[in-house]
């Protein structure tokens, strides 16, 4: 099974910085990938799929690049309300594995 | 709107069983599978599998064969995750979420805590 690795598992930041979360995939994926943000106690929702495409209503500080096995999640300028933990997931084929995720904080 | 409703939170010894529905309403049911996430207390999310809305048919992640069931009422636009044999790890949250078959879980239930104690 195809194994996804994020980095860093946590991170502190200032508001205003900008912020860069990677996803490596054990083999490639094409650009199946998606980014989740789930807040503390709530559900998680989707960001971003298709590795760099927007959802719709998700501000534009976020976006998403990358294509094979390496992803990245940019937070252009950090904002109080983006304090949650970020998760990648492949979907090109089962099992739809989940990165451990990411932790963002506000320093 | 789409909206996936998960039923009530519950409390199970160990050994016991839990069924735990997810009922769809707002889109066709049987155009989008059914996918399970679990989420242990402050750990992350855990793709379980899914169900084939369609024709039925269930794909299990690795670790969660055997006393892990998917099912379906189609009838009713629901789907159901049924654990057996619990035991204290099954302590979760457990989300259902709707995707197409290569795309990304667009809507999920609100999540149900299941809690394993004696």
């Amino acid at each position: 099974d195809i194994q996804m690795t994020q980095s860093p598992s946590s991170l502190s930041a200032s508001v205003g910085d900008r912020v860069t979360i990677t996803c490596r995939a054990s083999q490639g994926i094409s650009n199946y990938l998606a980014w989740y943000q789930q807040k503390p106690g709530k559900v998680p929702k989707v960001l971003i799929y298709s590795a760099s495409t927007l959802q719709s209503g998700v501000p534009s500080r976020f976006s998403g690049s990358g294509s094979g096995t390496d992803f990245t999640l940019t937070i252009s300028s950090l904002q109080p309300e983006d304090v949650a933990t970020y998760y990648c997931q492949k979907y090109n084929s089962a099992p739809r594995t989940f990165g451990q995720g990411t932790k963002v904080e506000i320093k | 709107q789409v909206q996936l409703v998960q039923s009530g939170s519950e409390l199970k010894k160990p050994g016991a069983s839990v069924k735990v529905s997810c009922k769809a309403s707002g889109y066709t049911f049987t155009n989008y599978a059914m996918n399970w996430v679990r989420q242990a207390p402050g750990q992350g999310l855990e793709w379980m599998g899914w169900i084939n809305t369609d024709t039925g048919n269930p794909t299990y992640a690795q670790g969660f064969t055997g006393r892990f069931v998917f099912s379906l009422d189609t009838s009713v636009s629901t789907a159901f995750l049924q654990i057996s044999s619990l035991k204290p790890e099954d302590t979760a949250v457990y989300y259902c979420a709707r995707a197409r078959m290569v795309a990304t879980q667009d809507a999920w239930g609100q999540g149900t805590l299941v809690t394993v104690s004696s």
